[in-house]
């Protein structure tokens, strides 16, 4: 099956912009999701459709999708946005579902 | 208002079977694929299982393929997940996810429900 692969961690300064990304063969067939997950907590969709974004989601997350990269963009981050961000998508081929390890923002 | 309330989970032996439920409400449960993810203590999330709206459609991670059941009762609005051979690697919460309209995203999630295999 296929992987998608994100960074470990990324820090950024409070109001500032930060870029998750998430890479796999799947994603040049399939849009990622991406799910925010706090300590504690069941993860929650912020992004799918490569930009659409649920009911009650902040304006300021955003995605994108070139070839096979996908991106998840918090601009003007908050503290509350400090979590734990997973990418996934259907696996190309077959019918699995494959996450990325996760990638663990710290707002400074 | 979406809820999706999982329960089952507990400690059981390697080996052992449980029996994890997802009760659905506030939403037109026969309208939408459902499915089960887990997260090991300390861990990123991982696919279980998928079932469709009528449950004609079944997948399965390779990790649990043979050990465990998805199912789904439509009249009941709630969604199973009938875990056999239990091994310690099986240790996690586990979620149960209510898939979107497109059935790629997962919108709703349950709080999860801690299965233990420990001896």
């Amino acid at each position: 099956s296929s992987e998608l692969t994100q960074d470990p961690a990324v820090s950024v300064a409070l109001g500032q912009t930060v870029r998750i990304t998430c890479q796999g063969d799947s994603l040049r067939s399939y849009y990622a999701s991406w799910y925010q997950q706090k300590p504690g907590q069941a993860p929650v969709l912020v992004i799918y459709n490569r930009n659409y974004r649920p009911s009650g989601i902040p304006d300021r997350f955003s995605g994108s999708s070139s070839g096979n990269t996908a991106s998840l963009t918090i601009t003007g981050t908050q503290a509350e946005d400090e979590a734990d961000y997973y990418c996934n998508s259907r696996d190309s081929g077959t019918n699995y579902y494959v996450f990325g390890a996760g990638t663990k923002v710290t707002v400074l | 208002e979406v809820q999706l309330v999982e329960s089952g989970g507990g400690l059981v032996k390697p080996g052992g079977s449980l029996r994890l439920s997802c009760a659905a409400s506030g939403f037109t449960f026969s309208s939408h694929r459902m499915n089960w993810v887990r997260q090991a203590p300390g861990k990123g999330l991982e696919w279980v299982s998928c079932i469709n709206n009528w449950g004609s459609e079944i997948y399965y991670a390779d990790s649990v393929k043979g050990r465990f059941t998805i199912s789904r009762d439509n009249a009941k609005t709630s969604l199973y997940l009938q875990m056999n051979s239990l091994r310690v690697e099986d240790t996690a919460v586990y979620y149960c996810a209510r898939a979107g309209d497109s059935g790629f995203e997962w919108d709703h999630w349950g709080q999860g429900t801690l299965v233990t295999v420990s001896s």
